[in-house]
């Protein structure tokens, strides 16, 4: 599995655009990027993954860079609620496994 | 349709107790892992099971069993409970494992945790 770097915390207001990164140099062409987020304590939650297309669902927007070396997460308007870990995940077809896939992901702070 | 359940949401034991952690999914996933989590870390994989009757071992196996009797069931199972065991456990599970055809929306579902307190 390709090795992701993140930053650990990051900032942003109320109502505006939250951009998380994510680098992963060493992306292999079959492997997806695949976002969770988990708020306080409680279990990690799906937001969005993609292979090399710009992804959106209703919480997020995945950009993918044209090399696939890096991905940019967007929450459009964040709100308080949206105070968590973001994890950023690379892996062929997330099959699980033996080795650990969360790491430290970044910390977002959504102020008011 | 529930999801994930884990079953309790806090536990106290004493250093030596035994305790099983319950774990119950209702979406038909061939794929369930336990993973425990540390305050300030990330999530470390314990055991997984690709399906009924087969298990193995994740990153940080010692001191945990588990059995996969059926589709829809992972209890975790701690023999000698140590002040080291202290954590917070998911359950998880995936409609897939490894080597199980799976497509690129193969995505984990985690349960709400069970906060464990050895003293």
């Amino acid at each position: 599995d390709a090795k992701t770097t993140q930053p650990p915390s990051m900032d942003c207001a109320e109502g505006r655009a939250a951009n998380l990164p994510c680098n992963h140099s060493t992306i292999s062409g079959n492997e997806y990027v695949y976002w969770y987020r988990q708020i306080h304590s409680q279990g990690p939650q799906y937001i969005i993954h993609g292979l090399k297309n710009n992804e959106t669902n209703e919480m997020a927007s995945l950009i993918i860079t044209e090399d696939r070396k890096s991905s940019t997460l967007i929450l459009p308007h964040a709100t308080l609620r949206d105070t968590a870990v973001y994890y950023c995940i690379v892996r062929v077809a997330h099959t699980g496994g033996f080795k650990t896939i969360f790491g430290a992901g970044t910390r977002l702070f959504v102020k008011a | 349709n529930a999801g994930v359940t884990q079953t309790p949401k806090f536990q106290v034991l004493k250093t030596g107790q035994s305790m099983t952690l319950q774990c119950a999914q209702d979406m038909n996933h061939e794929y369930m892992s336990w993973y425990r989590q540390d305050p300030g870390m990330g999530l470390r994989l314990i055991h997984y099971s690709v399906g009924a009757g087969i298990t193995d071992q994740g990153e940080v196996p010692n001191g945990y069993n588990v059995s996969r009797s059926t589709t829809e069931d992972f209890p975790l199972r701690l023999l000698s409970a140590a002040p080291s065991q202290t954590s917070v456990y998911f359950c998880a599970s995936l409609p897939k494992g490894p080597g199980q055809g799976a497509t690129g929306a193969n995505v984990l579902t985690f349960g709400a945790g069970s906060r464990l307190t050895v003293l």
